[in-house]
């Protein structure tokens, strides 16, 4: 089982640059979300969808555009790089709206570092 | 808006002593709690979960955690550390299935 993939592993940017982060899952589900991890902040929900063709904001939404426009891949793109945008992303996903049955349990990826110059 | 606090920035524990990781919650109404380990360099995996019944809820590699509704606790726990079990570890609320939040995590140093 491949679980929850990221790609790529490691990027450089230069500020102003364009990237998209890849995540793919082969679980069927429904939920797909974009954390980024910072020194002494946690993880922060950048975006996240609940099936294909729905997508909305989390906390840091800025900067980033999502889509899903299949039930396996959601791509983080970052239009315009910022060196602020240097971090560690994580791309999980679960199924969706079943909170009570305790099926919503997060899978996540293994991680993007990006670093903007 | 809901958030999580993890108090504990960094605890440093001996191996084979107790363990207890602190997490308090703020939200109207009984979210769903979670605790995920990070091992350096790895993505997190799921330690534990509660959604409802008994308030003490046991999870993977010897861990357990107690809800405390009158606290807004989730506090985790282990009577005896190992030394793999060094990671960070994050306390994470889900109120609705579609939002998760996580604590600011703890960072676990076992001493031989």
């Amino acid at each position: 089982n491949a679980g929850v993939t990221q790609t790529p592993k490691f990027q450089v940017l230069k500020t102003g640059q364009s990237m998209t982060l890849q995540c793919a899952q082969d679980m069927n589900h429904e939920y797909m979300s974009w954390y980024r991890q910072d020194p002494g902040m946690g993880l922060r929900l950048i975006h996240y969808s609940v099936g294909a063709g729905i997508t909305d904001q989390g906390e840091v939404p800025n900067g980033y555009n999502v889509s899903r426009s299949t039930t396996e891949d959601f791509p983080l793109r970052l239009l315009s790089a910022a060196p602020s945008q240097t971090s560690v992303y994580f791309c999980a996903s679960s199924y969706a709206g079943l909170a009570a049955s305790g099926a919503n349990v997060l899978t996540f990826g293994a991680g993007s570092r990006l670093t903007v110059l | 808006a809901q958030s999580v606090t993890q108090p504990d920035i960094h605890i440093t524990v001996s191996e084979g002593a107790s363990l207890e990781l602190r997490c308090n919650y703020s939200y109207g109404a009984t979210p769903y709690l979670f605790w995920y380990v990070q091992s350096p360099g790895q993505g997190l995996q799921l330690l534990l979960k509660y959604f409802s019944g008994d308030t003490l809820v046991q999870g993977i590699k010897g861990f357990e955690a107690e809800f405390k509704r009158s606290q807004s606790s989730f506090n985790l726990r282990k009577p005896s550390v190992h030394w793999s079990d060094a990671a960070e570890y994050f306390c994470a609320v889900d109120s609705t299935g579609n939002q998760f939040y996580f604590g600011t995590g703890t960072s676990l140093t076992v001493i031989p």
